[in-house]
């Protein structure tokens, strides 16, 4: 069973707002992910972490920033929430050395902006 | 950049039986494909991890096999149960996408009692 958390599950926040979400794994790898997915879509991938002080964009822009301070915790960053960030955004972790590593995500927070 | 498409996008099934849901890709050049379940405003559970040197992986009532060089995996479920009723994603770890994945849109499966 893989221990990744999110947190808030569900939050609804007001256009202009500063939001952070929190991800954090027990599990102690050293590689993890933010995916947004909307209703009916692929989720696609907004950011990643290869280790501690390692961020890289994803291949869909987004306006949120991430952090990763500490292994375990890579937290994600609306500056300014807008309507067209409402989604479902999913954090994910994987080990392993090289290339085979399995990809264990978190239950998701689902975004909405009003 | 690589493409993942699964059919059916939607399937309904009466209990017990077996089924064959679809994953295709356009680019051979992976390190692996996974399978998830998503359940309704849940995150992804991952049923199976195949390795671009594997051609099928089991667990359970659960087969995937994996085609590689005609960019095609099947995710095989023996004697369906209204449990299994869920989205079903394949993903693909391409060569050139760091540790990323590319999803489907996911097939929706229902299973009636």
């Amino acid at each position: 069973e893989a221990d990744i958390y999110q947190t808030p599950r569900y939050l609804v926040i007001g256009t202009g707002k500063k939001i952070t979400l929190e991800c954090s794994q027990t599990m102690g790898h050293d590689k993890m992910y933010w995916y947004q997915q909307d209703p009916g879509m692929e989720l696609h991938l907004i950011h990643y972490s290869y280790g501690v002080n390692s961020t890289e964009k994803g291949d869909l822009s987004s306006e949120s920033t991430v952090s990763r301070i500490r292994t375990e915790h890579f937290p994600l960053t609306l500056e300014s929430a807008r309507p067209s960030h409402t989604s479902q955004y999913l954090c994910a972790s994987s080990a392993g050395l090289g290339i085979s590593g399995e990809q264990y995500f978190g239950p998701g927070t689902r975004l909405t902006v009003t | 950049k690589q493409e993942v498409t699964q059919i059916p996008a939607a399937l309904s099934v009466p209990e017990g039986e077996n089924l064959v849901l679809n994953c295709s890709f356009t680019d051979s050049a992976i390190y692996n494909l996974q399978w998830f379940r998503q359940d309704p405003g849940k995150g992804l559970t991952s049923l199976l991890l195949i390795q671009s040197s594997q051609r099928e992986q089991t667990s359970g009532r659960l087969n995937a096999s994996l085609d590689k060089s005609s960019g095609r995996s099947t995710l095989y479920i023996a004697a369906s149960q209204p449990g299994d009723s869920a989205t079903y994603l394949c993903a693909v770890r391409p060569w050139n996408s760091g540790y990323a994945l590319n999803f489907g849109k996911g097939t929706s499966l229902l299973v009636t009692p």
